[in-house]
């Protein structure tokens, strides 16, 4: 069964160090996905990108955030200098089509941050 | 009031016991309504999409009320497997899904 895949699981960072989480999403998705689930929270939206541009994004996703689609497989985060409060599990997700539609998020397993 | 209310729970209930979530949003745009589940440390999966005539998967039955800006979802002879947390899910205008915190369920022996 296809899935998405994120990499790495785990990743604990210095505060201020750059973070790079990948994503692989399912290979003929369009629609691609970053959330983020601080630990007892909720699974909080940040970003929507589609034909190589953000077509959504929340509060949250400031400039110390971007996403990046540097190939035809990868979809990728980027935090610039990372804070504690930035410390979460992030999840990719990938549509086929627009989430209006039909609803189903393909998620990843998800990459734990940790800041320190 | 928040976009998306759940209330957290824990929701204990008996195996075999019927059971009924609901879920409250503010936008009245709002277009399309999804239950989705999500296991401890897991990722969130698809459960069922709410259709406004409702409609039932098996032992899952989801409603849509837009009058009064809510949606539930009612779980018949709870499993222990149906231990986990369902997240409420809407759509508005963009593509975006916006969740609510969850309710957490726990089937007891």
């Amino acid at each position: 069964e296809p899935e998405v895949t994120q990499t790495p699981s785990h990743q604990v960072t210095q505060m201020g160090q750059e973070v790079i989480l990948r994503c692989v999403p399912i290979s003929n998705h369009l629609y691609f996905y970053w959330y983020r689930q601080i630990l007892g929270q909720k699974v909080e939206f940040l970003v929507s990108f589609y034909n190589n541009e953000i077509s959504e994004k929340s509060e949250i996703f400031d400039d110390q955030f971007s996403v990046e689609r540097p190939d035809g497989s990868n979809f990728t985060l980027k935090i610039r200098s990372t804070k504690l409060e930035d410390s979460a599990m992030y999840f990719c997700a990938s549509s086929e089509s627009r989430v209006t539609n039909t609803g189903e998020l393909f998620f990843g397993e998800g990459s734990r941050l940790t800041v320190l | 009031r928040k976009e998306v209310e759940q209330d957290p729970g824990p929701f204990n209930v008996p195996e075999g016991a019927t059971v009924a979530f609901n879920c409250t949003y503010s936008n009245s745009a709002s277009q399309s309504f999804f239950w989705y589940r999500q296991d401890c440390r897991k990722e969130p999966k698809l459960l069922m999409s709410v259709y406004s005539s409702g409609n039932e998967d098996g032992r899952f039955t989801a409603q849509l009320n837009r009058a009064s800006q809510y949606i539930s979802l009612l779980i018949r002879d709870s499993k222990l497997s149906d231990s986990a947390t369902y997240l409420c899910g809407l759509t508005g205008g963009g593509n975006k899904l916006t969740f609510g915190t969850g309710t957490q369920l726990k089937v007891e022996l």
